[in-house]
C-alpha cells in the first residue's frame, strides 16, 4: 500500500539498549524527518534527510544516528537509550517545498 | 526565540462560533507554511497549506499569512465539536528543515 508506515507501533526497552525504529514511504519524497512528541514541547525535530545519503541534525539530535541509504527508507537509532528518551517519535514524509505526511507513530518506553 | 509560536491556549469556543488560531515565525525567508490538526493518540494529518501572501479557503477552514509580520493564521467557521483537538502550526525554511509550534488546543462545545 502506498503511505508511510513506521515500525514497531509500540516497543519497551530498557536503559542502555541500543534500539531502531523504522520507517518507510512509498513516494518517493526527497525529504524524511523524525520528530518526538512529549507533553510541553510539542513536535522537535530531531533529524531530517534532503535525499539518499544527505541527513541533518534538527534541534533535539543528541543520543540518536540515522541513516538513509534507500530513498524510502530512514531508520533511526537510539545507540544507548535513556530514560529521557521515552517518547512519541512520529516520522514524516514529504516533497521538496511540499506538504508533509506523518506515519502513525511509534510509542518507546525506556525503563 | 522559539522559531514558530503559538498559544498554547486551551481555546475554548461554543459550537457554531469562529474559531481563530495564531502562528508567528523568526526565519523571514520560510517558504512554506502549513496546519496540522492532531487528535489525542493520534498523528498530526494536514488541513491546510498556504505559500503567498493572503487568504487561502478550503471549506470551513480559511488559513491566512502575512509574511511581513511573519504571521500566520488559521480560521474555522461554523467549529463543531469534532473539530476539538490540537492545531499545530507548521513552517518550512530557507533550509526546507520542517519546524513545527507547541501547539493548540481547541475545545469547541456542543
Amino acid at each position: 500500500d502506498a503511505g508511510i508506515t513506521q515500525s514497531p507501533r509500540y516497543k519497551i526497552t530498557e536503559t542502555g539498549r541500543q534500539v531502531t525504529l523504522m520507517c518507510h514511504q512509498t513516494w518517493s519524497h526527497s525529504y524524511m524527518f523524525w520528530y518526538r512528541q512529549d507533553l510541553g514541547h510539542g513536535l522537535r525535530l530531531i533529524y531530517y534527510s534532503a535525499a539518499a545519503d544527505i541527513t541533518d541534525k534538527g534541534e533535539v539530535p543528541d543520543g540518536y544516528v540515522v541513516s538513509r541509504s534507500k530513498t524510502e527508507n530512514f531508520p533511526l537509532t537510539l545507540e544507548s537509550a535513556t530514560r529521557s528518551q521515552t517518547s512519541v517519535y512520529f516520522c514524516a514524509s514529504s516533497p521538496k517545498g511540499g506538504e508533509a505526511f506523518f506515519g502513525q507513530g511509534t510509542r518507546l518506553t525506556v525503563v | 526565540q522559539k522559531e514558530v509560536e503559538q498559544n498554547s491556549g486551551p481555546l475554548s469556543v461554543p459550537e457554531g462560533a469562529i474559531a481563530s488560531l495564531n502562528c508567528t515565525y523568526s526565519d523571514r525567508v520560510s517558504q512554506s507554511f502549513f496546519w496540522y490538526r492532531q487528535y489525542s493518540g493520534k498523528s498530526p494529518e494536514l488541513i491546510m497549506s498556504i505559500y503567498s501572501n493572503g487568504d487561502k479557503e478550503d471549506g470551513r477552514f480559511t488559513a491566512q499569512l502575512n509574511k511581513a509580520s511573519q504571521y500566520v493564521s488559521l480560521l474555522i467557521r461554523d467549529s463543531q465539536p469534532s473539530d476539538s483537538a490540537t492545531y499545530l502550526c507548521a513552517v518550512r525554511g530557507s533550509n526546507y528543515k520542517l519546524t513545527f509550534g507547541k501547539g493548540t488546543l481547541l475545545t469547541v462545545n456542543p
